[in-house]
């Protein structure tokens, strides 16, 4: 069955950066693009972008570019995504997630991991 | 600030039939696909609708989605206690945020009275 497992919590500094993995199973890793959507306490959920894991393309949304970055390692199945320049309003849970009747119907999630920036 | 607006919130009763509206615009309702999503306390969201008005397998037929116009509606009929979670509206833009944006709507917490 697939699956997306996330990395553990993490507590950053601001100013550092963090990177998250979302690790797929269960179907062919380059064959549908990962999407990373995050979500503060008590918020509502933001899209912080996409990558094509087959060809590494990428797409971010404007409010993050220039400081979130996505890759992915494919001969272990693991997408990345590293954020920078930390600040307090990026703690949140982030979340990987698959589609699955298209692209952006996004039916796989990884369980979320916490971010926590904090001095 | 999320450019897919939805009420804070809504609630009924067992059985009863709940819509949830989500309001957008040409950039994004009117020019592509809606997409909804249920999210229960400390979990992922689940996809509940794709394209507008189509169910994922496993999905109850009690919940359905419409779009008309910038507008879409997701409407839960024959409410259960399960039902209660927040709701999430979601669909591409191409408007001022710049091109390509995924945007979700603000989100209406459901309560089963």
């Amino acid at each position: 069955q697939v699956q997306l497992v996330q990395s553990g919590a993490e507590v950053k500094k601001p100013g550092a950066s963090v990177r998250v993995s979302c690790k797929a199973s269960g179907y062919s890793f380059t064959s549908y693009v990962i999407t990373w959507v995050r979500q503060a306490a008590g918020q509502g959920l933001e899209w912080v972008g996409w990558m094509n894991p087959d060809s590494g393309n990428t797409a971010y949304a404007q409010s993050f570019q220039g400081r979130v970055t996505m890759t992915r390692d494919i001969s272990i199945s693991t997408a990345y995504m590293e954020l920078s320049s930390l600040t307090s309003e990026d703690t949140a849970v982030y979340f990987c997630a698959r589609g699955l009747y298209d692209s952006s119907a996004y039916y796989y999630w990884g369980q979320g991991t916490l971010l926590t920036v904090a001095s | 600030q999320s450019v897919l607006t939805q009420p804070p919130s809504a609630s009924g009763t067992p059985g009863q039939r709940v819509t949830i509206s989500c309001s957008g615009s040409s950039s994004n309702i009117g020019s592509t696909y809606v997409y909804w999503y249920q999210q229960l306390p400390g979990t992922a969201p689940k996809l509940l609708i794709y394209r507008n008005n189509q169910r994922p397998s496993g999905v109850p037929d009690r919940f359905s989605g419409s779009k008309s116009g910038t507008s879409a509606s997701l409407a839960i009929s024959g409410l259960r206690s399960e039902d209660e979670a927040h709701y999430y509206c979601a669909a591409w833009d191409d408007g001022l945020s710049g091109p390509g944006l995924y945007v979700f709507g603000t989100g209406t917490k459901v309560t089963v009275l």
